[in-house]
């Protein structure tokens, strides 16, 4: 069954410096996968997908991911932090059940946490 | 336009009262979902609908939750003899199709305290 996993609960940076947040998937085929942002007293909203097409996907806010099937990953990056970017984010999955209905897995979050 | 509003805001009941939770998808968004954040944790999927097809009922946690919607619009989830496990954030989310590619448009929760 499809699944992700994030690495990390919590990753704090300094405004200005480059952000990391991994994700994992296990899938027995190449997934479609996301990225949601949940700011503070906000809905989630998403940041990018992936669909089979390029492999490195461009988001909103300047944020990208990068599939890489040798490593089954799809880990988030933004070349510099802004204090805006302090969110919950999370990597999601779409998982196939045996009506054929499509659901979205969501891993478990990971919140950003920036520092002036 | 406007987004996927839910209604109440914020729910604060007793335990053992039923509560009932509304969604207003977005207008022409054929699916529907409803999920549960616990406090410090990922969405939980409850259920899915699309169009007039019977729905996905496979993330109900117990008998206690059921979910209607009327057509392609309004839909409500219904919480009986509630219990203090129940309360969390309880979002919806619309998509225009039913693939998982569809990007999901949430609303901004309903937030549910049971005392």
């Amino acid at each position: 069954a499809q699944s992700v996993t994030q690495l990390d609960s919590h990753v704090s940076v300094s405004e200005g410096t480059p952000v990391l947040l991994r994700c994992n998937y296990s899938s027995s085929y190449s997934p479609s996968l996301f990225w949601y942002v949940q700011h503070p007293n906000k809905g989630l909203q998403l940041l990018l997908k992936y669909t089979s097409a390029a492999t490195l996907v461009k988001g909103i806010n300047g944020f990208e991911a990068e599939f890489k099937k040798s490593e089954t990953s799809f880990h988030l990056t933004k070349p510099s932090a802004h204090m805006s970017d302090a969110a919950e984010y999370f990597c999601v999955v779409p998982l196939k059940a045996y009506t054929g209905f499509q659901k979205l897995v969501f891993g478990t979050g990971t919140r950003l946490l920036v520092s002036p | 336009g406007a987004g996927v509003s839910q209604s109440p805001s914020n729910k604060v009941t007793e335990k053992g009262k039923d509560v009932e939770l509304r969604c207003d998808p977005i207008s022409g968004h054929t699916a529907l979902y409803w999920y549960r954040q616990r406090l410090g944790q990922g969405l939980e999927f409850l259920i899915y609908f699309q169009g007039n097809s019977a729905p996905d009922k496979s993330g109900l946690p117990s008998d206690r939750f059921s979910a209607e919607r009327t057509g392609e619009s309004v839909s409500t989830l219904t919480i009986q003899r509630t219990q203090q496990e129940d309360s969390a954030v309880y979002l919806c989310a619309s998509t225009q199709g039913g693939k998982p590619t569809d990007t999901q448009y949430f609303g901004p929760g309903t937030r549910l305290t049971v005392l």
